[in-house]
Parts: structure tokens; sequence; C-alpha cells
């Protein structure tokens, strides 16, 4: 069955660190994969998008790698503050299912 | 910044009544979505809109729910006879041009069922 995956424990860091949140799928062949925030009751902000034939795409502090042999993103915030703390989803369009498929999120807490 | 803003942002229905959830998005994006989240799961695509048509809808957007473009501005979801099930966040979202790409959501209506 398809099933995308996101880190199901919560990540707790310290401010200045490197956060590191990973999405995996099984049995999609994706076009491209988009990461969002979430913040509590609020609808998802766009981040990032990587297409199938790119390897990493930054913006700012945020770095998306996307490996379509391991089925895998990788999501870096760099320098994290605790403005961070937010839930991160990932979201895959498969082109033939013409939507977007949504992970469960990861929530990251950035400590002080 | 342009926004998608959603109303009402709170909405409490009885069961089996209709109730229409509103919505205007990004004046010049072309592609429109509904979207649901129950609490703690996993965002649900429900039904996507362009050219004043559904594009494509999920499993989820059975008979009673209906979309409407009545004007050049508004988008609506229509649920007709609600379920206790039907609780949960509604997002509204568009995109500029590209079906599935860049989706900027509003914050939400909130529909409770009782």
């Amino acid at each position: 069955s398809q099933k995308i995956e996101q880190n199901s424990e919560a990540l707790n860091i310290q401010e200045g660190k490197t956060a590191t949140l990973t999405c995996n799928y099984t049995n999609y062949s994706p076009a491209y994969l988009q990461w969002y925030r979430q913040d509590p009751g609020r609808g998802p902000v766009f981040l990032l998008l990587i297409r199938e034939n790119e390897k990493e795409k930054r913006k700012e502090r945020l770095k998306v790698t996307f490996d379509t042999t391991l089925k895998q993103s990788l999501f870096h915030i760099t320098a994290s503050q605790p403005a961070d703390s937010a839930t991160y989803l990932c979201a895959l369009y498969a082109g033939n299912n013409r939507k977007l498929i949504w992970g469960l999120g990861t929530s990251l807490a950035v400590n002080p | 910044e342009p926004e998608v803003t959603q109303t009402p942002s709170h909405q409490v229905t009885q069961m089996g009544q209709e109730v229409i959830l509103r919505c205007v998005p990004i004046s010049n994006h072309l592609y429109f979505y509904w979207y649901r989240q129950i609490l703690g799961q996993k965002v649900e695509f429900l039904v996507s809109f362009y050219n004043n048509e559904i594009s494509e809808k999920s499993e989820i957007f059975d008979d009673q729910f209906s979309v409407e473009r009545p004007d050049g501005s508004n988008f609506t979801l229509k649920i007709r006879s609600t379920k206790l099930e039907d609780s949960a966040m509604y997002f509204c979202a568009s995109s500029v041009d590209k079906e599935g790409e860049k989706l900027f959501f509003g914050s939400g209506t909130q529909l409770s069922v009782l």
C-alpha cells in the first residue's frame, strides 16, 4: 500500500543547532515533494518544493534533499531559533493521483 | 501580502443540517482546493477546482459535498446533511497556475457537528 511517514517522535533541539526531519514514502513515484510548516490552529504554510530530478534545494536557513532511490526527503533547518518551533509536514504529488498526499508531520521544539 | 480568507472561523451545527463554508482565494490564482484535518490526524484532500469545474476529488467528497464559485472571488464548500464524523478543521487553499504546487492556505473553519 502507499504510505508517507515522518518522524513520529517530536523533535527537541537546542537553539542554534541544525534540525533534521525525515519524510519516507513507499509505492509512490512523486513528481515533486513539498514541505510546509503548520502552527497550532492554522493552515499549512508552504516552505519549499523539490522535483524528482533535483537532489537539493535551499532557501535561507532551510535545505531539502530528495532521494528517489531511497524514497526519502530530508528537511534541514540550520541555526534553529525558538520561532522555528512548529509542526512540519511533507506532501507528495504523484501526477497520476492529481492530488497532494500528506504526512502526519513532525513536531519540532527549539529550546532557548 | 495577499492571503486566502475563510469564514466563519468556527461553525457549530446540528447533525443533519446543511453548512456552507466560505473562502476567498488569492485573486490571480487559478486552482482552488478544499482540505480537511481532524485533530491530530493528517491533512486530507477533498477536492480541487479549476476553470469552473471540479478537477479532482477524493473518496471523502461524496454526494453530500459540493463546491461552487458563484462569482469571481468566492469559493464555497457545502455539506448538505452533516454527520458527526464531518467535524474537522476545513482548509481552503489556492495555487497560482500549477495543480498541487505551492498551495496558499487559509486559516481554516473549525466545524463542530453535534
